[in-house]
């Protein structure tokens, strides 16, 4: 069993269209961070969430923690193809030093 | 450019065999961690040094072991490979011994096991 799930694992989209990806779980995580992976290298942090409740934005992204800290969203308004790529959530329980990752949601963006 | 650079980036290799990853964390980062990326499982934590000792420990299997050296780089060691171990394999490092804090990654390694 996955502690975090992501959807949709797979988004094809047209440039300009918004879209919104998930990572869900059934645990509370002390803090949440969302990275994207692009082909034939590795994953970028975008943004790290303490909070529950925290919204951060960077740019045309929006990362959401839910306010349990079970949860996590993240809102791309006008997506464009250099947002291509495989997204992934990562999270980190208290009192563990482990970070799980989700399997991610691999978004293309067509021009 | 992460900073941090994994050789080799390519290694096809033959069941039964063993073979040695290599990662240079960058420079002033004290944590290195392993990660196995396939298809199937995602991405997988493995295991995590500080400053040379053993910090954390998680999905590694014992046919697997590493190491952090005094200049702070690590190796990663898969012996008696099966099929199942072909994998994309990264490094990451941070400054820090928190896994929360942000962590950099190598380019990888991709394992073909044959």
């Amino acid at each position: 069993t996955q502690l975090l799930e992501q959807s949709p694992q797979f988004l094809s989209i047209q440039e300009g269209e918004n879209l919104t990806v998930y990572c869900n779980s059934s645990s509370v995580f002390s803090s949440l961070q969302w990275y994207r992976q692009e082909p034939g290298e590795g994953p970028v942090l975008l943004v790290t969430v303490v909070t529950g409740g925290e919204v951060k934005k960077l740019k045309r992204l929006t990362f959401q923690f839910g306010d349990a800290r079970k949860d996590s969203s993240l809102h791309i308004t006008a997506a464009q193809p250099g947002d291509t790529g495989l997204y992934l959530c990562a999270g980190a329980q208290g009192g563990s030093e482990k970070l799980v990752f989700g399997k991610g949601t691999k978004l293309t963006v067509n021009p | 450019d992460s900073g941090v650079t994994q050789t080799p980036k390519h290694l096809i290799t033959a069941t039964g065999q063993r073979v040695t990853l290599r990662c240079s964390p960058r420079s002033g980062d004290l944590s290195v961690y392993w990660y196995q990326q396939s298809l199937d499982q995602g991405l997988q934590f493995l295991i995590q040094y500080y400053n040379g000792e053993e910090r954390a420990k998680g999905n590694i299997l014992e046919r697997f072991s590493a190491q952090q050296f005094p200049d702070l780089h690590s190796e990663l060691n898969l012996s008696s490979l099966e099929l199942g171990d072909s994998a994309l394999y990264f490094c990451a490092s941070s400054v820090t011994a928190r896994m929360n804090t942000e962590a950099f990654f190598g380019q990888g390694t991709r394992l073909t096991v044959v």
